[in-house]
């Protein structure tokens, strides 16, 4: 049972332009949101996290999106460079209940063409 | 500094070889982790270390052995494996593991294994 589903295994953007990435989770425990990019044959990379006290956080391009009520995350890259082109996953973990443990969705894999 | 090392990158072996893999953290993070990713998959957890205790198993077959000998270093002992055991082997650390403060994990590069 997939607690944590990217439905978009893939997204084509063109650069400039915004790219948004959905991300829907079932376990309503989960309190605390991270997203990571990975490129190929490296480890993911730490993008931005958001904790359930809030809807918003930004961080230069990058801002992510929470709504609790309909237990859905959203990332937003604007404007979409070439060197964003990677596999993007979304990760939750709840924190009262198991700490620090993170549980992964399958990822979306980004394109963004020059 | 948010680095996190892995060696080997590459790694073969036979279904009877013992091997380790080793990891290695500078950023003071009291916990660490192991995942395991196969392609086109999300990365699994495997193990947990908090302040050099193994805190979670996520009911991981016993011919994977994890070792923490100090609270830089971690460690992942391999022994009979299978070749389904085939995969990327992660490891992160973070600030903290445990109690409701949240920490970001950082990744190496993993580990490439390859069981024949």
């Amino acid at each position: 049972d997939q607690q944590v589903k990217q439905n978009s295994p893939s997204l084509s953007v063109q650069e400039g332009r915004i790219s948004i990435l959905n991300c829907d989770y079932t376990n309503s425990m989960f309190d605390y949101f991270l997203w990571y990019k990975k490129y190929p044959a490296e480890g993911p990379t730490f993008l931005i996290s958001i904790s359930s006290i809030k809807d918003k956080n930004e961080d230069g391009r990058f801002t992510v999106f929470l709504n609790k009520s309909a237990k859905h995350l959203s990332l937003h890259i604007v404007p979409s460079q070439p060197g964003d082109s990677a596999v993007y996953f979304c990760a939750a973990s709840a924190l009262r209940a198991a700490g620090n443990k993170l549980t992964f969705g399958g990822g979306t894999r980004v394109l963004v063409k020059p | 500094d948010t680095e996190v090392t892995q060696t080997p990158k590459h790694l073969v072996m036979g279904m009877t070889n013992k091997k380790s893999l080793k990891c290695e953290q500078h950023m003071g993070h009291r916990a660490m982790y192991w995942y395991k990713q196969k392609a086109k998959k999300p990365p699994e957890l495997m193990f947990v270390y908090s302040y050099e205790k193994l805190s979670i198993n996520e009911s991981v077959p016993s011919r994977f052995s994890p070792e923490c000998p100090n609270s830089s270093l971690l460690n992942l002992h391999l022994h009979a494996l299978q070749p389904e055991d085939s995969a990327l082997y992660l490891c992160a650390s973070s600030q903290g593991s445990v109690g409701t403060a949240a920490y970001e994990q950082y990744f190496g590069p993993g580990t490439r294994l390859t069981v024949t």
